[in-house]
């Protein structure tokens, strides 16, 4: 998997979109960028994944630079739910070992 | 569809004590994954399984970690002895056919506390 480094935390007032960056300067041609969030006490949820192209879904947008080293997942609405710790991983999921590699993420903190 | 189901969700055990994880995945999802989640980190991967059988388990400890999915289905994993640092909590995730489009998914984990 390509080293991904995300901000240690974000604070983002309610109602407002938030906007969480991911470097991935070493990405791979055939790996994909993964979003996962983590709300206390729970296991990481899939948000959304992306390879070229940006991607939205009912969750979030994920917007990826041209040259993809880079990446930025959207919460358009941040709601008080939203607040989580959101994991970035590049990697290649085309079957054999693919057990992904989390970093530290970045802790979202939606403010009332 | 149900989700990843795990047990116990608690564990508190004494350094030396032996200790076991059961999952149970997603009905039909052929690959299992068993993560280690030390407090403020993100979850470190221990094992993969696909069907009953092992693709990697390269950061797994072997000389105390052991992880089985007889039947291709539910999984257990065991941990004898323990040590202090074992203390985390125990993911296990699934994912069948088509989780390049889907992710995988996570149960809730079990959190395992050793004195």
């Amino acid at each position: 998997d390509a080293k991904t480094t995300q901000p240690t935390s974000m604070d983002c007032a309610e109602g407002r979109a938030a906007n969480l960056p991911c470097n991935h300067s070493t990405i791979s041609g055939n790996e994909y960028v993964y979003w996962y969030r983590q709300i206390h006490s729970q296991g990481p949820q899939y948000i959304i994944h992306g390879l070229k192209n940006n991607e939205t879904n009912e969750m979030a947008s994920l917007i990826i630079t041209e040259d993809r080293k880079s990446s930025t997942l959207i919460l358009p609405h941040a709601t008080l739910r939203d607040t989580a710790v959101y994991y970035c991983i590049a990697t290649y999921s085309g079957g054999g070992a693919d057990g992904l590699t989390f970093g530290k993420g970045t802790h979202l903190i939606i403010q009332p | 569809e149900a989700g990843v189901a795990q047990s116990p969700r608690y564990k508190i055990i004494e350094k030396r004590q032996s200790v076991a994880f059961w999952c149970n995945p997603i009905s039909g999802h052929a690959t299992l994954y068993w993560y280690q989640q030390i407090l403020g980190q993100g979850p470190k991967l221990l094992i993969q399984f696909q069907n009953n059988g092992v693709v990697d388990d390269s950061q797994l400890p072997k000389d105390r970690f052991s992880a089985e999915r007889l039947k291709g289905v539910d999984s257990t994993l065991k941990i004898q002895p323990a040590k202090l640092e074992d203390s985390a909590v125990y993911l296990c995730a699934s994912s069948g056919t088509g989780h390049i489009f889907y992710g995988y998914t996570f149960g809730s984990g079990t959190r395992l506390t050793v004195v």
